[in-house]
């Protein structure tokens, strides 16, 4: 999972602030995905992007949460006006995006918000 | 709830015994994968089955998938303290795009 880079590893920011997550996937892959795991709990799935595109973004919040992956440059997870329960590590991992290929996870970000 | 469901939720044991990990669903997986992840870092992947029955194996790691594809299992042989993390199974359905991750096992190897 080398190959898929975040940052940064860790992030505070105080309630009401932005929190912008970058991912780069690795190369060649053009499928991004992003988790988001909780203490004491599981990954949970946020969203799935293409690039330029949303594929399916059923597990993001409908408010303040936002993601892009942009023809050129990381995909972007946007946490506008953060709160407490905001805190979490966050995943990305990236596919080549065929039917079937495996998921390759970045090191996180773990956001704290104070 | 949670589509995938493993056990134990925590184990513990000595260097060099034996050791089971199930990961179970109600429902059909076009593909499992098994990662391992440890505090502060991301999950890596171990394994993926895509066939029901089928078994694969990775040094003293072997992975097996369902005949139904609803299951699986991870046994690790004369586990080692380097084998102690977090270990997750994930599957894929043959619709939609995520990823559906297990509730995870820690293991725990004392030397």
């Amino acid at each position: 999972n080398a190959g898929v880079m975040q940052n940064p590893r860790h992030l505070v920011r105080r309630r009401g602030q932005e929190a912008r997550l970058r991912c780069s996937p690795m190369k060649g892959h053009s499928h991004v995905y992003w988790y988001r795991q909780l203490p004491e709990e599981g990954l949970k799935f946020m969203v799935y992007l293409q690039k330029e595109n949303i594929i399916d973004e059923s597990g993001m919040p409908k408010e303040r949460f936002s993601a892009e992956f942009p023809k050129e440059g990381p995909s972007i997870l946007r946490i506008q006006q953060v709160v407490r329960g905001d805190s979490a590590a966050y995943f990305c991992a990236s596919s080549p995006g065929s039917r079937g290929a495996e998921a390759f996870f970045g090191q996180g970000t773990r956001l704290t918000v104070v | 709830t949670q589509l995938l469901e493993q056990s134990p939720q925590f184990l513990s044991i000595q260097e060099g015994e034996n050791l089971t990990v199930y990961c179970n669903s109600s429902s059909v997986f076009s593909s499992l994968q098994w990662y391992r992840q440890e505090p502060g870092e991301g999950p890596v992947l171990l394994v993926t089955v895509v066939t029901g029955g089928e078994v694969k194996k990775l040094k003293r790691l072997t992975f097996q998938f369902g005949d139904a594809r609803k299951d699986s299992s991870l046994h690790i042989t004369a586990a080692q303290p380097g084998d102690t993390g977090l270990y997750l199974c994930a599957g894929r359905k043959d619709t939609g795009n995520q990823f559906y991750f297990g509730t995870g096992t820690s293991l725990t190897v004392i030397p």
